[in-house]
């Protein structure tokens, strides 16, 4: 089944710097790459997701990148505010693939993002 | 105008009681889950359901069992409750090929 490794658990930066959150996948057949915030006490929200027909996806100060033969995909969050500071999860999965556990989403662990004034 | 709601939102139970969870969209969507978030904040798939079939059944216990009256509901029904199942239980829901929305969360404290 897909295995999704999260990188790094932790990051600490400071107000108007950037920041970047790493994931990689197993299954070559996830197609579906969605990112989560989780404040704290709340639900993961959707912030940004990607498909595997793009490589890159921008909104605002977030974007994403993908690198489907290296089976790597990213976040990026530019200039960074205090309210950033969350818990980010990345996933991946094959929606609409039934059957299987193929369309399951399998999350990363988690980065903690700190942004310090 | 919530999209996933749940009830309740905390649930402090002794061990060996049933419990349930439920769980409400009113997006219209196909499929809905259920996931487990341990202390460690890690999200764990539990359950899916779709059009009111079970489609994908992770290795969780017998005791936990998910139940469907409609597209709308997921409830979830725990039986014989152990420490270990203390946790923050979250449902969601998406279209097919969509995004998942998750619902605010139940706090489940097992004594």
């Amino acid at each position: 089944g897909e295995n999704v490794e999260q990188h790094p658990s932790t990051l600490s930066v400071q107000e108007g710097d950037s920041a970047v959150i790493k994931c990689t996948y197993s299954d070559s057949a996830s197609n579906y790459f969605p990112w989560y915030k989780q404040e704290l006490g709340k639900r993961p929200q959707l912030i940004i997701d990607i498909r595997s027909n793009v490589g890159e996806k921008k909104d605002q100060r977030i974007a994403v990148t993908l690198n489907k033969t290296a089976k790597h995909f990213s976040l990026h969050i530019t200039e960074t505010q205090p309210e950033d500071s969350a818990v980010y999860f990345c996933a991946a999965g094959n929606p609409g693939n039934y059957g299987g556990s193929q369309g399951n989403l399998i999350f990363g662990k988690g980065t903690k993002l700190s942004v310090k004034p | 105008d919530t999209a996933v709601s749940q009830t309740p939102k905390y649930l402090v139970t002794q061990m060996g009681n049933d419990k349930s969870i439920k769980c409400e969209q009113n997006l219209g969507h196909d499929t809905m889950y259920w996931y487990k978030q341990d202390s460690k904040k890690f999200l764990k798939i539990m359950f899916s359901y779709n059009n009111k079939e079970l489609i994908i059944n992770e290795t969780v216990p017998n005791r936990f069992s998910p139940k469907s009256p409609d597209k709308a509901h997921l409830n979830l029904h725990i039986n014989s409750l152990e420490l270990g199942d203390s946790a923050v239980y979250f449902c969601a829901s998406s279209q097919v090929t969509g995004s998942q929305y998750f619902g605010p969360g139940t706090r489940l404290l097992v004594l």
